[in-house]
């Protein structure tokens, strides 16, 4: 069953760097995903789809700070020189046959 | 510009009905996948239902014979009847396009209440 985890929750000091994870269920390591990000009080935002190799194609105005990773079936978000704004809900997605479906989201603190 | 706008919220009554609307800019529905995803208050994102670029669809088993996703491709609109509506379905409704998604609405409210 594809299943999608991610951390409840994270915190990162302003400036700095954090990496945040969803790791894909037992046989689906080879499946892409998207990032979201969901600022409060506002509707989601595409920041990147993630390819099982790392690659990674980033929404429009999405900037450099943001990058993605994968290694097996993790797959990893991670934002450098953290910003009061990037305070948010970081939401990975992926889809199957007749299938689309959503981590639980990771709610980031800048600190 | 890529433009997504949602309409058709409101508060119904449990067993009622809604249509919700998304209408579309700066692109061509029919020739996407459009879906709907509905966020329940303080929760996190739901996916609920897709229509591929040839006109079949999808959905969440939790909808699943209650919602109807459908496209106006003369009015470049996607819209989302639902039925038989239920405490749970109370949500904030987005469309998005494409897969993954790569724009969003910003969402109409459905409260579900008596």
């Amino acid at each position: 069953q594809l299943v999608l985890t991610q951390s409840p929750s994270a915190s990162a000091s302003l400036g700095a760097s954090v990496k945040l994870t969803c790791t894909l269920s037992s046989g689906h390591n080879n499946y892409a995903i998207a990032w979201h990000q969901q600022q409060p009080e506002k509707g989601p935002r595409f920041l990147m789809k993630l390819n099982s190799d790392g690659s990674h194609n980033k929404g429009d105005g999405i900037p450099d700070r943001f990058s993605g990773s994968s290694s097996g079936a993790e797959r990893y978000l991670t934002i450098s020189s953290l910003q009061s704004e990037d305070e948010a809900d970081y939401y990975c997605q992926t889809w199957g046959t007749g299938i689309e479906l959503f981590g639980g989201g990771t709610k980031l603190t800048v600190l | 510009e890529v433009q997504l706008v949602e309409s058709g919220g409101g508060l119904v009554q449990p067993g009622g009905s809604l249509r919700l609307s998304c209408a579309a800019s700066g692109f061509t529905v029919s020739s996407n996948y459009m879906s709907w995803v509905r966020q329940a208050p303080g929760k996190g994102l739901e996916w609920v239902s897709v229509i591929y670029s040839g006109g079949s669809t999808d959905y969440a088993d939790s909808v699943k014979g209650r919602f109807t996703i459908s496209r106006h491709d003369s009015k470049n609109t996607l819209y989302l009847q639902m039925s038989s509506l239920r405490a749970e379905d109370t949500a904030v409704y987005y469309c998005a396009r494409g897969r993954p998604y790569d724009y969003w609405g910003q969402g109409t409210l459905v409260t579900v209440s008596s």
